[in-house]
């Protein structure tokens, strides 16, 4: 079993849509968890860092289930902008990098 | 405070040659990873150091590859008598001493080998 399981999409959706992605980890003492965001032939960029308690930042909300070890990510009022692949990262237990999911891809449509 | 610099950006070298990147982390940042990403593939990690020392490196092909992060200056991701199997985007990222924190990343180098 992979350690951060993505669903790959893609996922088309139309301008103004809500979409949510989820992904599961493996290690149930991972200790942080981010969604990262990378645009074609560039670099991942931090999108936010999820707590238990969930949290939001503008039409972003992240949640983290730890009885069940997945993370989600809900967009709404999706924007053209916001085309791209979105990361699933866990920073496992002990002396390790940060573990990527393989990510979703996001296209937005007008 | 300057993001983290890898460089160079793009770099072309033919098969047998050696390839070298740099990558200057973040102001205050001691721990660096270098990843690789393959056309339409996922991040795929490689090494993790802090100043001096290999934290992990599971993710280093056996042989070719090599990671420092010396004292002084950037880390340098080697690879030896390159193929065109290596031809990839290595992307650096840097993140503080504290644990469980984010990392953030380079603009990456992209490794062209002909």
């Amino acid at each position: 079993r992979k350690e951060v399981e993505q669903d790959p999409g893609p996922f088309n959706v139309p301008e103004g849509a809500t979409v949510a992605f989820n992904c599961t980890y493996s290690n149930s003492a991972s200790q942080s968890f981010f969604w990262y965001r990378q645009d074609c032939r560039k670099e991942p960029k931090l999108l936010m860092s999820v707590y238990s308690s969930g949290n939001e930042d503008g039409r972003f909300t992240a949640q983290l289930n730890r009885a069940s070890q997945y993370i989600s990510l809900l967009i709404r009022d999706s924007k053209l902008s916001d085309s791209a692949t979105y990361l699933c990262v866990v920073n496992p237990p002990g002396r390790r990098a940060l573990t990527f999911g393989s990510g979703t891809r996001l296209q937005v449509q007008p | 405070n300057a993001g983290v610099m890898q460089n160079p950006r793009h770099l072309v070298r033919r098969r047998g040659q050696e390839a070298r990147l740099r990558c200057s982390p973040m102001k205050g940042h001691s721990h660096v990873y270098w990843y690789r990403q393959l056309p339409e593939e996922g991040l795929k990690f490689m090494v993790y150091l802090q100043k001096e020392n290999i934290i992990d490196e599971s993710g280093m092909p056996k042989e070719r590859f090599s990671a420092e992060f010396p004292k002084e200056g950037p880390s340098i991701l080697r690879i030896q008598q390159v193929v065109r199997g290596d031809s990839a985007a290595y992307f650096c990222a840097s993140s503080p001493p504290e644990e469980w924190t984010e990392a953030f990343f380079g603009q990456g180098t992209r490794l062209t080998v002909v």
